[in-house]
C-alpha cells in the first residue's frame, strides 16, 4: 500500500534558525514528491516538487527539499525560519494518484 | 484568474438536509478530487474524478455523492447532512497523465452541520 509520513504533528523553531519537516514515503515505482503549504483558513499551496536529476530541489518562498532515494524521504527545509512561515505543511506523493502526510505545524517563534 | 473556484465558501446545513458543493476549474484538468480536513486528521479523499463521466470512490465516500457531466465541473453532494460532516472541503485539479504535476487546490468550504 502507498503511503506517506509526516512523522512530527509540530516543529518548533526560533527566527532566524535553520528548520527541517520531516517526510518519507512508501511507494512502488518512482513517486513525484511535492510540499504544500497552507496558511490559516485557506487552501493549500503549492511550494516545491522533485521529478528528476539534482537532490536538492529549491522551491518558493526560500524553501529546498532533500530528496533521498535510499532513505525514501523528501524532508523540507530553510536555512533561516521567519514568523510568517509559520503553517500547516503538506508532502505529497503522486503515483497517478495523490497520497498526503498527515501534516506538520511548523511554529516559528519571534 | 485560472485556478479551482469553490462555492459557498461558508455554509450551515441542519441534520438530514441535502445540498451540492460546487467546484469548477478551467485549466482543462482531467483529474478532480475532494477532500475533506478535519482537525488532526489532515486531508481524507472523498471522491475522484478522472475524466468527464468517470468517478470513484476514495477513502471515505459514504454520504456523498459526485457527478463528472463536463471537464470543468465536479460538484458534491450530501444526501442527508450530519454533524459528523462538519469539516472542511476542498476541491483539487491536475492533469491525469502527467503525474510530474501537482494538484492546484480551491480556497475551501467550510461547513457546519447542526
Amino acid at each position: 500500500a502507498q503511503s506517506v509520513a509526516q512523522p512530527e504533528d509540530q516543529v518548533n523553531v526560533a527566527e532566524g534558525n535553520p528548520l527541517t519537516v520531516k517526510c518519507t514515503y512508501s511507494v512502488s515505482g518512482n513517486p513525484y514528491l511535492f510540499w504544500y503549504v497552507q496558511y490559516p483558513n485557506r487552501g493549500l499551496q503549492f511550494l516545491l516538487k522533485y521529478i528528476t536529476g539534482d537532490n536538492l530541489v529549491k522551491g518558493s518562498y526560500g524553501f529546498e527539499a532533500e530528496f533521498n532515494k535510499s532513505q525514501t524521504s523528501f524532508h523540507l527545509k530553510k536555512p533561516s525560519a521567519l514568523v510568517s512561515d509559520s503553517a500547516l505543511y503538506f508532502c505529497a506523493v503522486r503515483v497517478l494518484k495523490f497520497y498526503f502526510g498527515s501534516g506538520t505545524k511548523l511554529n516559528v517563534k519571534p | 484568474n485560472a485556478g479551482v473556484t469553490q462555492t459557498p465558501k461558508f455554509q450551515v446545513l441542519k441534520t438530514g438536509q441535502s445540498m451540492t458543493l460546487q467546484c469548477a476549474q478551467d485549466m482543462n484538468h482531467e483529474y478532480m478530487s475532494w477532500y475533506r480536513q478535519d482537525p488532526g486528521m489532515g486531508l481524507r479523499l472523498i471522491h475522484y474524478s478522472v475524466g468527464a463521466g468517470i468517478t470513484d470512490q476514495g477513502e471515505v465516500p459514504n454520504g456523498y455523492n459526485v457527478s463528472r457531466s463536463t471537464t470543468e465541473d465536479f460538484p458534491l453532494r450530501l444526501l442527508s447532512a450530519a454533524p459528523s460532516q462538519t469539516s472542511v472541503y476542498f476541491c483539487a485539479s491536475s492533469y491525469k497523465g502527467a503525474t510530474n504535476y501537482g494538484y492546484t487546490f480551491g480556497s475551501g468550504t467550510r461547513l457546519t452541520v447542526v
